[in-house]
């Protein structure tokens, strides 16, 4: 299957602090990825899909200026919680959609503590 | 009206024995896909299993298979011979429409434990 990538897998940053995060599919190309937000003991909450050179579809209720994403190659999406506050503590998923699959695959995750 | 529905929050299933787990869901789309990923406590999403709306054929993936009642939109998961390293939580997907561009809505997952 294809593989995807995340990083960093964990971080802790201050309140008011910008976090990147970035996720790549390691070997095919993905003109969509999606960004997902998960609660523990929670369902995943699609935040926003990623389009290669184009901007970000965001989901009802996610703040674009808040969580911006940029996926400027094929290959890399990159999500930025910015002004980071502890309720923006979470574990984040990317997955991307290679053409010639029916699923999507997913990164392994990034948990995010902010302090 | 949710789009996905698990309804069993949690699950006990002794090793060896098979277990179902249930996902119904709602669309009107004529074309639609419908998945099942694994959770383990390590957070990664593994991927389990694919049926297509048009499919006449359950899914099967070795031990995972997919019974697919498309008159009563469900779409459940039957893990045969569990092991203790089925203990998971598992999600049932769906994606609607043609494309396989599309959005994924998940359910709210069961917990799955294997007992010794």
């Amino acid at each position: 299957g294809a593989v995807v990538s995340q990083h960093p897998s964990w971080v802790i940053c201050k309140s008011g602090t910008s976090v990147k995060i970035e996720c790549r599919s390691l070997d095919f190309q993905a003109t969509t990825m999606f960004w997902y937000r998960q609660f523990p003991k929670q369902s995943l909450m699609l935040m926003a899909t990623s389009n290669e050179g184009s901007k970000a579809t965001y989901e009802q209720g996610v703040e674009k200026d808040k969580f911006l994403i940029n996926h400027a190659s094929l290959t890399l999406s990159t999500l930025t919680v910015t002004s980071a506050h502890p309720e923006d503590s979470s574990f984040y998923i990317c997955s991307a959609l290679p053409s010639s699959y029916n699923e999507q695959f997913f990164g392994p995750g990034t948990r995010l503590t902010v302090l | 009206a949710q789009k996905i529905t698990q309804t069993q929050p949690g699950m006990f299933v002794q090793e060896k024995e098979a277990v179902t787990l249930d996902c119904t869901y709602d669309t009107s789309d004529p074309s639609y896909g419908l998945f099942w990923y694994k959770q383990p406590s390590s957070g990664e999403m593994i991927f389990l299993i694919y049926q297509g709306s048009y499919d006449q054929q359950n899914a099967t993936e070795g031990r995972y298979s997919l019974n697919f009642q498309k008159a009563r939109k469900s779409a459940n998961l039957v893990i045969s011979a569990s092991q203790l390293g089925d203990s998971a939580m598992y999600f049932c997907a769906m994606r609607e429409g043609p494309s396989n561009a599309g959005k994924s809505t998940f359910g709210d997952g069961t917990t799955l434990t294997v007992k010794p």
